[in-house]
């Protein structure tokens, strides 16, 4: 089974506006953490935000938040305002804290519109 | 500022070339990662080294190896390489518990 679930293959959203990218999850430990990356078309990978699983608060990170849904095994990452910079790929991962894995989704290819 | 450097950015080769793709870090980190990004697949883990001279199969390890005689090093080896293995090369470190991946700028490779 996948261990990360992105849906979403791409997305658009209005400049200004908020936008949310969909991320499940599958796992049966009960310590792991959760990552979004993200990839300009220069291609490197930039750290945006973290989520324990023990952490009680969403994490926010600016304009980057984690809607953390635990017993849904979702962890959907939201974009407020998004700018023209913000058009990018977009990787949920996971690290299972028992393992040294981190596991990553297919992407969502995020396109904002001016 | 901390950094993995990837030795080459574009790299173009022929069917059955031996290929050194050398990733350093400077961070002292214990972890390091090699994946391959593909359109669609996301990216899949090839191998990883949890300390010098220790490695493990990723999900994608055949056609692939890999050698870490020092800390600092990873070195990803394609033995004979195919056409099927033109794609984007991803190194990553990071320490152990840590909770977050450092990762080069990717290599991409094209075989002919």
């Amino acid at each position: 089974a996948q261990k990360i679930t992105q849906t979403q293959p791409g997305m658009f959203v209005q400049e200004k506006e908020a936008v949310t990218l969909d991320c499940t999850y599958d796992t049966s430990d009960p310590s792991y953490g959760l990552f979004w990356y993200k990839q300009p078309s220069s291609g490197e990978m930039i750290f945006l935000i973290y989520q324990g699983s023990y952490d009680q608060q969403n994490a926010t990170e600016g304009r980057y938040s984690l809607n953390f849904q635990k017993a849904r095994k979702s962890a959907n990452l939201v974009i407020s305002a998004s700018q023209l910079g913000d058009s990018a790929m977009y990787f949920c991962a996971m690290r299972e804290l028992t393992g040294n894995q981190f596991y990553f989704g297919t992407g969502t290819s995020l396109t904002v519109i001016p | 500022d901390v950094k993995v450097t990837q030795s080459s950015r574009y790299l173009v080769k022929r069917t059955g070339e031996k290929v050194f793709l050398e990733c350093v870090q400077d961070m002292d980190h214990e972890n390091m990662f090699w994946y391959r990004q593909d359109p669609g697949l996301g990216l899949r883990l090839i191998y990883f080294s949890y300390d010098v001279k220790m490695k493990e199969k990723g999900d994608i390890p055949e056609g692939y190896s890999v050698s870490r005689e020092k800390k600092e090093r990873f070195s990803l080896i394609l033995e004979s390489a195919s056409t099927n293995q033109t794609s984007m090369y991803l190194c990553a470190s990071t320490l152990p518990g840590a909770n977050v991946l450092t990762f080069g700028a990717g290599s991409r490779l094209t075989v002919l």
